[in-house]
């Protein structure tokens, strides 16, 4: 049930874009995305409720396709402080809450 | 400041010895839940709470037991410790339910001998 991330890893240079897909083969009703840098614990960065939204801050935004059960997260122009593992998370059934496996970034200069 | 507390940060045992990790939160969230992260397998639920003598099983709860007698406290309990718990802990809290912005605790490191 642990949602499927997309690449594993993945190495920019800075002012470059990535995009990060999580998917899963259980209905969503939610998906939430977190960045964690090493040695520190998640921090959230956004959430996406049913109804196949769009939502973004700054340089960072993300898609909710609820008919494919997927999600990406696009980080545009990226800045070395992108660097971290990000997860996409997933409410499935009740308040039951999965992680993905993680994508792991680094921004290099 | 708001945040969620957790104790130890890092604590090395022994298989067989009974431990505690304190979880405590200041949000007055109703919903906590503890992750256990293993490199490669990303953060699986443990168990969660819904609120004050709510909990449920995560997706992997054997060998942990938790409480919740209070609503800002949110322990997670290991009877009889073995080596395959060697881990990185953490506790989250939320407003409401699962679908709301989980804040987490900084983490706890435990290793069992």
């Amino acid at each position: 049930q642990q949602p499927v991330q997309s690449p594993q890893a993945v190495i920019l240079r800075e002012g470059e874009d990535a995009v990060i897909n999580c998917s899963s083969s259980k209905a969503l009703y939610s998906v939430h995305w977190y960045r964690q840098k090493h040695g520190e614990a998640p921090v959230f960065l956004m959430i996406l409720l049913k109804g196949g939204e769009q939502k973004g801050h700054d340089k960072i935004s993300a898609s909710f396709n609820e008919k494919k059960q997927q999600s990406s997260l696009y980080l545009t122009a990226s800045q070395l402080s992108y660097s971290g593992t990000y997860f996409c998370g997933t409410e499935i059934t009740g308040n039951q809450f999965y992680f993905g496996t993680g994508t792991s970034l680094t921004v290099i200069p | 400041e708001a945040q969620v507390t957790q104790n130890p940060r890092y604590l090395i045992t022994v298989t067989g010895k009974k431990l505690t990790v304190t979880c405590s939160q200041n949000m007055n969230h109703e919903y906590m839940s503890w992750y256990r992260q293993d490199p490669g397998l990303g953060l699986r639920q443990i168990y969660y709470s819904m609120n004050v003598e709510v909990t449920d099983k995560g997706d992997v709860p054997e060998g942990y037991k938790v409480s919740r007698k209070e609503k800002r406290n949110f322990p997670l309990i290991l009877e009889s410790p073995s080596p395959n718990q060697t881990s990185l802990y953490f506790c989250a809290s939320s407003p409401g339910q699962a679908r709301n912005e989980q804040f987490f605790g900084p983490g706890t490191r435990l290793t069992v001998l």
